[in-house]
């Protein structure tokens, strides 16, 4: 059974930094594109970014790109997200989830971890 | 960027309606949607994938259809843990968009 595990989040000041991580267990991420989707407070899904299978392609949201960074460490079976130059509009649970198939970053997202809560205070 | 447009934002139903909620991209995404459920303090768990395809597991009162730029997923009797939000995602280009949700509540 997958199970993906955020963890990293918490309160962090403005203009600071945080780094969230997502662990995996009952399989194995090598093969799996990586995304993180965040959430704030009372609305939407909002998709944040995403790493290929090998680290080698990345794709972000406009409202992130140049601040956040992901990567991933395929022989811990994890992938990062580094949140820099944090703003009030990065309060949100983000979760990461695995893409449905293999060796694509296109696609759906089949299996997700229960989040982690980031909180950027003034 | 591909924009999702879901309606109705809300709907109010009974035990064993049936529901439907649709889905607008503001241009053409072949089949690649999917429609996600989410519970309150809970993760999205995906429904319906490639437009119209189950995923393991998820009953067979849910259904999607469509395809190009205009999706559906309807409940065909409804139970009471259908209750939730329900949002679709393009996964036709990147950024991966989402739909603004549907809230499901018990009339």
């Amino acid at each position: 059974q997958v199970q993906l595990v955020e963890s990293g989040g918490g309160v962090g000041q403005a203009g600071r930094s945080l780094r969230l991580s997502c662990a995996a267990s009952g399989v194995t991420l090598n093969k799996y594109a990586i995304h993180w989707v965040r959430q704030a407070p009372g609305k939407w899904l909002e998709w944040v970014t995403v790493i290929s299978h090998d680290g080698g392609t990345k794709y972000y949201a406009d409202s992130v790109r140049g601040r956040f960074t992901i990567s991933r460490d395929n022989s811990k079976n994890t992938v990062y997200l580094q949140l820099n130059s944090l703003r009030a509009g990065d309060t949100a649970v983000y979760f990461c989830a695995k893409g449905q198939a293999d060796y694509t970053t296109f696609g759906f997202l089949d299996s997700w971890g229960q989040g982690t809560l980031v909180t950027v205070s003034s | 960027d591909i924009q999702m447009t879901q309606s109705p934002s809300s709907v109010s139903a009974s035990v064993g309606d049936r529901v439907t909620i649709t889905c607008q991209a503001s241009q053409e995404i072949g089949s690649w949607l999917a429609w996600y459920q989410q519970k309150p303090g809970t993760a999205p768990q995906l429904l319906i994938y490639a437009a119209s395809t189950l995923q393991a597991g998820v009953p067979s009162r849910f259904s999607g259809s469509g395809s190009g730029t205009d999706f559906t997923l309807t409940i065909s009797s409804l139970q009471p843990e259908d209750f939730a939000t329900y949002y679709c995602q393009q996964a036709n280009s990147f950024p991966h968009s989402f739909g603004q949700g549907t809230k499901l509540e018990i009339k």
